[in-house]
């Protein structure tokens, strides 16, 4: 199976720019997608196939990346991104263990 | 806009069957796919399976010998049986939409709690 590495967890100011990495044990193309999930709420589907922002949101996400190395940005970072973000491959469905992002 | 909600037992006892549902309101259940994922204690996430809008069904192959996976389409609900539960099947359970052109999860429900303990 495709392994997905990503940081565990980052603290950023609000205003900052921070970018979360995913990193694939093999090449997925660009069949990555990024996942936000505050605490207590269900997953939300924030970026899809690497860089195509998900309806209704912010343009203050983006994403990058191709073959084993992908990105999630976000710039500028608001308190209100305080959450677990999720990064998931096409080719057998498997999820990233998350990075933890706390706004300090 | 399309709307999931899993219900069933939050608690099952060991060895036995998890049986879990979802509902699904502003989108019939057939047309598109529809699956299930469960997060561990500890934030990991795995795919279960899913269904499509025929009634087809592809299962996580670490879990193929468990898993069931049905549907009925009057009701607009999809089903979830896991068989022969552990301690480690405790996660929590979520249904979602599944876009099977990019192979990723675009609506979700809010997740259900399910511990194994006897």
């Amino acid at each position: 199976d495709t392994v997905l590495t990503q940081s565990p967890a980052l603290a950023v100011s609000p205003g900052e720019r921070v970018s979360i990495s995913c990193r694939a044990s093999e090449g997925v193309n660009s069949y990555m997608h990024w996942y936000q999930q505050k605490p207590g709420q269900q997953p939300k589907l924030l970026i899809y196939k690497a860089s195509n922002l998900a309806s209704g949101v912010p343009a203050r996400f983006s994403g990058s990346g191709s073959g084993t190395d992908f990105t999630l940005t976000i710039d500028p970072v608001e308190a209100d991104d305080t959450a677990t973000y999720f990064c998931q491959q096409s080719w057998m469905l498997t999820f990233g263990s998350g990075t933890k992002l706390e706004i300090k | 806009e399309v709307q999931l909600q899993e219900s069933g037992p939050g608690l099952v006892k060991p060895s036995q069957s998890l049986s879990l549902t979802c509902s699904v309101t502003g989108y019939s259940i057939t047309s598109n796919y529809w699956g299930w994922i469960r997060k561990f204690p500890g934030n990991k996430m795995e795919w279960m399976g899913y269904i499509s809008y025929s009634g087809s069904t592809s299962y996580n192959p670490s879990l193929k010998s468990r898993i069931s996976i049905t549907r009925d389409t009057s009701k607009n609900q999809f089903f979830l049986q896991l068989n022969s539960v552990t301690t480690e099947d405790t996660a929590t359970y979520y249904c979602a939409r599944f876009c099977y052109s990019g192979a990723l999860f675009d609506y979700w429900g809010q997740g259900v709690m399910v511990t194994v303990s006897s």
